[in-house]
């Protein structure tokens, strides 16, 4: 079974760019999460999707947004990026059915460095 | 405030020299406790959920306990390829949310 699949692996941008990233889950997840991890903050939740529909929301600016498509596939985006963006961001997929959780599948990130 | 805080930050060991991680929690209502292992460069990767207190799992030379107000992994007889960090997250009653805490960074030494 493929696990959670997140491109690019590596990305550099400029300040005041925007920048879109994308996540596949494991066939048959329908939600989605993201997160932001630094060494200072460790891992910050931004967003989840279920079935396409926004559940629920971390403390980010609206700067960083987010969407799920039928397929469960999921991008976020993040304009007029700043310095502080830069960090690895983690997108996670479980089962999600109802408002359980059940263990999150991680793929291994998005390097994203601002200059 | 709810809040996950692990300790040590970091732990030092040589091989075979078993310890514990610690997980402490002040959550309002907690339905679920998890511990994931995080490599450098990679995603974590969940290792065990803990619901109710006094519940233990175990995996290979992890085990994994839970309290009213603290989780423990414990690692027995530890490898160098036990090396990474550990993260625990806990499930609160009153939103659903995971909340993180910073992780421990263990380092077996050989």
């Amino acid at each position: 079974k493929a696990g959670v699949t997140q491109t690019p692996r590596y990305l550099i941008k400029t300040r005041g760019q925007q920048v879109t990233l994308s996540c596949s889950p494991i066939s048959g997840h329908r939600s989605v999460s993201w997160y932001q991890q630094t060494p200072g903050q460790g891992l910050q939740f931004l967003f989840e999707y279920f079935s396409e529909t926004q559940r629920n929301k971390g403390n980010f600016p609206g700067r960083f947004s987010g969407r799920q498509f039928s397929n469960s596939r999921s991008e976020m985006n993040v304009s007029t990026l700043e310095l502080g963006d830069s960090a690895l961001y983690l997108c996670a997929s479980s089962r999600g059915e109802g408002r359980h959780h059940s263990p999150l599948h991680f793929g291994n990130g998005t390097r994203l460095t601002v200059t | 405030e709810d809040q996950v805080t692990q300790s040590p930050e970091a732990l030092r060991l040589q091989e075979g020299e078993s310890s514990s991680l610690n997980c402490s929690y002040t959550v309002s209502g907690l339905r679920g406790l998890f511990w994931y292992r995080q490599d450098p460069g990679k995603g974590p990767e969940f290792l065990f959920t803990l619901y109710s207190a006094g519940e233990e799992k175990e995996k290979e030379r992890l085990k994994a306990t839970l309290t009213k107000k603290e989780s423990f992994l414990h690692i027995t007889a530890p490898k160098p390829e036990d090396s990474a960090t550990y993260l625990c997250a806990c499930v609160m009653d009153s939103n659903y949310q995971l909340i993180w805490g910073a992780g421990t960074k263990l380092i077996i030494k050989p």
